[in-house]
């Protein structure tokens, strides 16, 4: 089953607003990463975050995490027509010696000029 | 981070047939992973493809139907038999080149008719 899921599933806003995404998730988890993916293409890593930090900065994407609530939100701000892609949450999922991402459904943002 | 190519970008395949895609990576990589992402959803595990020894495959997914190569540290092949239109997704793959951060191919487009 899905670990994480992302709300809203579509957010459509104009540049230079801010966007902010959320991901819940249901079990443990050693990080969480967020991805882009443009129009069906590949994934775009953009932030992993671990879960003993509570926030992170990269450019003009913030990311937090709030192990209590099992959730985390990806916040882009001032954003441009260019951020117009799917967002995902991804939680790992370790089982033995492998590690594999486990997806959430995605946010699809559209950044309007 | 790694630089990973996919072959082919994308294919329109006739049922009954199979597709082999390849993926490539600029460096040395000990775990690869198979994602499926059907029309519209989020990308599911189909298996982990480690040098050496058999791949191993998530729920729901079996080797007749997917079966991996792994021949060495920089690529690997997935092959999508007996195709039927369900199995029209793209398929992506990834490595683990940092702990815990997976780099993505550009996926696979794959059309069944």
């Amino acid at each position: 089953s899905q670990q994480g899921e992302e709300d809203p599933q579509a957010l459509s806003i104009q540049e230079g607003e801010n966007a902010t995404m959320n991901c819940s998730y249901k079990t443990s988890i050693n990080n969480l990463q967020w991805y882009r993916q443009n129009s069906g293409r590949g994934l775009v890593h953009l932030i992993l975050i671990r879960s003993n930090e509570r926030e992170k900065h990269s450019g003009r994407l913030r990311v937090t995490l709030d192990t209590s609530k099992k959730s985390s939100s990806l916040l882009i701000t001032a954003s441009r027509a260019a951020d117009t892609a799917s967002y995902f949450c991804a939680t790992d999922a370790r089982t033995g010696s492998q590690g594999n991402l486990i997806f959430g459904k995605g946010t699809k943002l559209s950044v309007k000029p | 981070s790694a630089v990973i190519s996919q072959k082919p970008s994308r294919d329109i395949c006739q049922r009954g047939t199979s597709l082999t895609i390849q993926c490539q990576v600029d460096s040395q990589v000990t775990m690869m992973f198979w994602y499926r992402q059907q029309p519209g959803q989020s990308l599911t595990l189909i298996a982990t493809a480690n040098q050496g020894s058999e791949a191993t495959y998530e729920s729901g997914f079996v080797i007749d139907k997917f079966p991996i190569s792994r021949p060495n540290l920089t690529f690997s092949t997935l092959t999508v038999s007996n195709l039927s239109p369900e199995d029209s997704s793209i398929y992506l793959c990834s490595v683990e080149v940092q702990t815990d951060t997976q780099y993505f191919g550009p996926g696979t487009r794959l059309t069944v008719l």
